[in-house]
């Protein structure tokens, strides 16, 4: 159980454009999904939390108009990077909890993005 | 000084070997302590949960949580060359909304 799918798992985009990474629970609903960027050999960062029905959290730093998120429904968060850069090169992952009251994290195999 | 330090390694042992992985961390506040995996190019995959001190074993894998001493540790018996990734320590001052801190990673090889 507790299976957090993400799509697409790598994407190539040139500079200016636009990206769109979906994130799925696949048997767990979720209010709340996590969106974290990891560069080579560093740690996780948390971007943003991802609310069903609400406005998402950013942690300080983040850009909410450079990443866009929006979670739409109860297994559905996505996250578009707008007008993409070369510097927005990353790995990103989302998470969710299969249960709000306390459970860990369940993250999704990442989409690798390179911006040419 | 980061809140959670973990050494990056790499680590290199043989197969069969006993793995010990291990972070320290500054905050007395965090209750829960997990250990995640991470292969190269892939999401992390969680090893274990534990809440506040005191051991918990599943299968080859046991973490143990010393909170006088802010130390986590995550033991791996007969190491395999499957068990060759990062190793993600995490935790957390509750299991619900709040935030994760993560470690920076141990990346482990196996050697067959």
């Amino acid at each position: 159980g507790a299976v957090v799918s993400q799509h697409p798992s790598r994407v190539i985009c040139k500079s200016g454009t636009s990206v769109k990474i979906e994130c799925r629970s696949l048997d767990f609903q979720a209010t709340t999904m996590f969106w974290y960027r990891q560069f080579p050999k560093q740690s996780l960062m948390l971007m943003a939390t991802s609310n069903e029905g609400s406005k998402a959290t950013y942690e300080q730093g983040v850009e909410k108009d450079k990443f866009l998120i929006n979670h739409a429904s109860l297994t559905l968060s996505t996250l578009t990077v707008t007008s993409a850069h070369p510097e927005d090169s990353s790995f990103y992952i989302c998470s969710a909890r299969d249960d709000p009251r306390g459970s860990p994290l369940h993250f999704g195999n990442g989409t690798r993005l390179t911006v040419t | 000084q980061k809140e959670v330090e973990q050494d990056p390694g790499p680590l290199s042992v043989p197969e069969g070997a006993i793995v010990s992985l291990n972070c320290t961390y500054s905050n007395s506040a965090f209750q829960y302590f997990m250990w995640y995996r991470q292969y190269s190019r892939k999401g992390p995959e969680l090893l274990m949960y534990t809440y506040s001190s005191g051991n918990k074993e599943d299968g080859r894998f046991t973490a143990q949580v010393d909170k006088s001493s802010k130390y986590i540790s995550l033991f791996i018996r007969d190491s395999q060359p499957s068990d060759s990734a990062t190793y993600l320590c995490a935790m957390s001052y509750s299991g619900g909304y709040q935030k994760v801190t993560f470690g920076t990673g141990t990346k482990l090889q196996v050697i067959p």
